[in-house]
């Protein structure tokens, strides 16, 4: 079974640019999670979606950051602009249903740097 | 949901057993409690979960107390390689995802 998919692995921006990273869950998942993991710390979540609906942004920032999930399946993270504390690794995980206990399968992430 | 509260480290050799202990005291009725595990530069995995007294699987056991305020995650003969983050969840099966704490970063040596 294919695991979560994310791209790119690493990404170098300097700060004001922008930024995306995709994601593709497992077939079948229905809820998706975004979260941000910064060094030494553990995952917080930005954004859950089940299906192409939103359960929880309540932690994203919106006045940069942005996310999508595309016909329920693949999810796009986009922030624009960076500053220097958005430097992290920006994990993708997916579960089959929405319960809060439900197993989540993470991707390898993506580790982004803003400089 | 109810805050938890772990070692931030842990120090073992190859062959031991490792017992890593959460605290959770407003755990309430309907809270699970479930582990993941994380390797550098890898998301987390889930080890376990439960509910009340023992679950046993492959990987690890997990033992919760009658009062289920503190939960214990055991790791039969560790070894190098189960050199990772372990993170302790609680949470229900409303649709709120649950919240990862600051985890325990286990450390085998040889």
């Amino acid at each position: 079974e294919a695991g979560v998919a994310q791209s790119p692995r690493y990404k170098i921006i300097e700060k004001r640019q922008s930024v995306a990273f995709w994601c593709n869950p497992i077939s079948g998942h229905a809820t998706l999670y975004w979260y941000q993991q910064i060094l030494g710390q553990g995952p917080k979540l930005l954004i859950q979606f089940q299906n192409n609906g939103v359960v929880d942004d309540s932690q994203l920032p919106k006045d940069r950051f942005s996310a999508e999930r595309l016909k329920g399946v693949d999810s796009t993270l986009k922030i624009q602009p960076a500053k220097l504390e958005d430097s992290a690794v920006y994990l993708c995980a997916s579960s089959l249903g929405g319960a809060g206990t439900e197993k989540l399968f993470f991707g390898s992430g993506t580790q982004l740097s803003v400089l | 949901l109810a805050k938890t509260t772990q070692p931030i480290s842990m120090d073992s050799y190859e062959g031991q057993e490792v017992n890593i202990t959460c605290s959770h005291n407003n755990i309430a009725t309907n809270d699970y409690i479930t582990w993941y595990q994380q390797f550098p530069s890898q998301g987390p995995r889930f080890i376990i979960q439960g509910y009340k007294t023992k679950v046993t699987n492959e990987v690890a056991s997990l033992f919760i107390p009658a009062d289920r305020k503190s939960s214990t995650l055991s790791l039969p003969r560790v070894s190098l390689s189960d050199t990772a983050v372990y993170y302790c969840l609680v949470g229900d099966t409303g649709r709120r995802a649950l919240t990862f704490g600051s985890g325990t970063r286990l450390q085998v040596q040889p």
